[in-house]
């Protein structure tokens, strides 16, 4: 079973709002990613957990706040959001985190920020 | 500095018109390079992954093979439905670089 899964697919908010994205997955895999996709671009990584620790933040502003449950759960909480900040939000997991090791990714939420 | 590189940035085919795309690339080590399918509004769909020049990989219609520079995804006979955006990835001692992607459309 190579199947990411995000919640919820689609997401409006307004700049004021507080709200969570949700991935899971059932590989057994101890890495997990956050990225953000504007249109006709490719995907920009956000975080990266392994083995439930953050090992990677890519400057991310603070309105945006990754937390790893355990090894199968990634959320990214959302507040004060800017408008600019709309995209396709990916997670993806992978075995150990590795730069040789493929990224499955979950079909994605559409965040719209108005 | 790593860098990726995906040509061209669209292409156009009529069904059954084979061609190929290119994923160019220079980068500190070579980990691992991958091949996506992305459909819009979705995620990226995992094809491939080559380690090392020489090798090959081929899943229905979709053949994609490695050298020391770059990666070419052949498609044989393509069909409507093998419409999308298609991206590299590779995997340096460093970091995971993406190219922009090749948008294919195959016209029935």
């Amino acid at each position: 079973d190579t199947e990411v899964t995000q919640t919820p697919k689609h997401l409006v908010m307004g700049m004021t709002n507080k709200k969570s994205l949700k991935c899971e997955q059932h590989m057994g895999h101890r890495a997990m990613y956050w990225y953000k996709q504007k249109a006709k671009k490719p995907p920009e990584l956000m975080f990266v957990y392994s083995y439930e620790k953050l090992s990677i933040n890519e400057s991310v502003p603070s309105r945006f706040s990754p937390e790893c449950p355990n090894s199968s759960l990634l959320n990214l909480h959302l507040h004060a959001l800017q408008p600019e900040d709309s995209a396709l939000y990916l997670c993806a997991s992978s075995h150990t985190g590795g730069l040789g090791e493929t990224q499955y990714f979950g079909p994605g939420t559409r965040l719209l920020v108005l | 500095e790593d860098q990726v590189t995906q040509s061209p940035e669209a292409l156009r085919l009529q069904e059954g018109e084979s061609s190929s795309l290119n994923c160019s690339y220079t980068v500190s080590g070579l980990r691992g390079l991958f091949w996506y399918r992305q459909d819009p509004g979705k995620g990226p769909e995992f094809l491939f992954t080559l380690y090392s020049a020489g090798e090959e990989k081929e899943k229905e219609r979709l053949k994609a093979t490695l050298t020391k520079k770059e990666s070419f995804l052949h498609i044989t006979a393509p069909k409507p439905e093998d419409s999308a955006t298609y991206l590299c990835a590779v995997g340096s001692n460093y970091q995971l670089i993406w190219g922009a992607g090749t948008k294919l459309i195959i016209k029935p």
